[in-house]
């Protein structure tokens, strides 16, 4: 079973804080990576993805991905309230655009 | 800009009715998804086509039957609705970029 697991949550910080979310994967031929926000009630909507070992960064936003322990992250710094929402990270396997992912984190960000 | 869109933000259904979901982008995608998002359960995958009128089973095909006659648009059929399918109905499309790109969503209660 290709797996990707989240910390369900909820991750509590304070506002301007910086949000660290963790999402590990148990397939190795995994090769690409996303995460998607999620508000109640709402679809998830793409954040930024992120292929290659190393950071990517996109505005308050950094993806970080460690292929050899299989760990990927999302750093969200100045953390608002705005950003409270679940957040889903995803993994591509193989050579199709199917995804696996995770049961999301629910983020809150308190004033 | 990406736009997916379903036929219905929410259904009521009674139990072994037929329900039709239907799914159209306009992005020129291949590829299209249908997910259903249960609480602590995530987005689990149902069926899925990366072209007019192919199909590929998901993680939960059972009960499920899917319809690709146009490029732009794919259904969802609820064969016999049953309880156990009350659920968030997520449509996605993804064109050779791989990020896919999610529908508003239908809440289908099936009573």
């Amino acid at each position: 079973q290709k797996e990707v697991e989240q910390n369900s949550g909820p991750l509590s910080v304070p506002e301007g804080a910086i949000a660290s979310l963790n999402c590990t994967y148990s397939d190795r031929g995994s090769q690409s990576f996303f995460w998607y926000r999620q508000y109640s009630g709402k679809s998830p909507e793409l954040i930024m993805f992120i292929y290659s070992n190393g950071d990517k960064e996109d505005g308050r936003f950094t993806a970080q991905l460690n292929k050899a322990s299989q760990y990927v992250s999302l750093l969200i710094r100045d953390s608002q309230p705005s950003d409270s929402a679940t957040y889903l990270c995803a993994a591509r396997t193989g050579g199709g655009n199917k995804l696996t992912f995770g049961t999301g984190t629910q983020l809150k960000v308190e004033l | 800009d990406v736009k997916v869109t379903q036929s219905s933000r929410y259904l009521v259904k009674r139990t072994g009715e037929k329900v039709f979901l239907e799914c159209v982008q306009d992005m020129d995608h291949e590829n299209m998804f249908w997910y259903r998002q249960d609480p602590g359960l995530g987005l689990r995958l149902i069926y899925f086509s990366y072209d007019v009128k192919m199909k590929e089973k998901g993680d939960i095909p059972e009960g499920y039957s899917v319809s690709r006659e146009k490029k732009e648009r794919f259904s969802l059929i609820l064969e016999s609705a049953s309880t156990n399918q009350t659920s968030m109905y997520l449509c996605a499309s993804a064109g050779d970029k791989e990020t896919q790109y999610f529908g508003p969503g239908t809440r289908l209660l099936v009573l």
